[in-house]
């Protein structure tokens, strides 16, 4: 009954590959977020979509690529990954009305060698 | 300088202690005023979540926040063991965009 659930926890690849990472939530919230935690712990927000659109989008390479298929689901692409893409990625979800209201996965530990 | 300023720490307390967690910050449109508490390896979860100033008590934990001296405090009485964990502190303005500030969190170790 896991509420916001993404994988894979680890990932470790080389640079210059093509990565994805999945996130689902079952709490029938609108909308969705990726956030990036660095090795400071500094969680910075990079997307929001609300009900498969989106509406942040912040200063991030395009080499990142969200994709909404439907509300539940909000998945993270990532062309050509670099060293300093190395961080934990966290997806999140808020309920109609309550952005401040986050509701996080457990993140994926993104090692780029 | 950073919107929102937070003490990393360790901070390092003994069982039973009370403890303050701060952050201060320079945008004062900031209307929202959350913490979250983040154990090793999982995600941030919400603790404590309030509305422009004032007190917000919740069992062991309050929130405090001072707009005028734009600065908000979380307080844990009687402190555990199980309390040990970084806490955000996080900021909204409010309206559209959806968008959270956060601080870069405070590291908590409570020892027995």
């Amino acid at each position: 009954d896991t509420a916001v659930s993404q994988t894979p926890k680890y990932l470790v690849t080389q640079m210059g590959n093509d990565k994805s990472i999945k996130c689902e939530q079952n709490l029938g919230h609108d909308t969705m977020y990726w956030y990036k935690q660095d090795s400071k712990k500094f969680l910075k927000i990079m997307f929001s979509y609300n009900n498969k659109e989106l509406i942040i989008n912040e200063t991030v390479p395009n080499r990142f690529s969200p994709k909404s298929p439907d509300k539940a689901h909000l998945n993270l692409h990532i062309n050509s990954l670099e060293l300093g893409d190395s961080a934990v990625y966290f997806c999140a979800s808020s309920p109609p009305g309550l952005s401040e209201k986050l509701f996080f996965g457990s993140g994926t530990q993104l090692s780029v060698l | 300088q950073k919107e929102v300023e937070q003490d990393p720490g360790p901070l390092s307390v003994p069982e039973g202690a009370i403890v303050s967690l701060n952050c201060t910050y320079s945008n004062s449109a900031f209307q929202y005023f959350m913490w979250y508490r983040q154990y090793s390896r999982k995600g941030p979860e919400l603790l404590m979540y309030t509305y422009s100033s004032g007190n917000k008590e919740d069992g062991r934990f309050t929130a405090q926040v001072d707009k005028s001296s734009k600065y908000i405090s979380l307080f844990i009485r009687d402190s555990q063991p199980s309390d040990s964990a970084t806490y955000l502190c996080a900021m909204h303005a409010g309206g559209g965009g959806n968008k959270l500030t956060f601080g870069t969190g405070t590291q908590l170790k409570v020892e027995l």
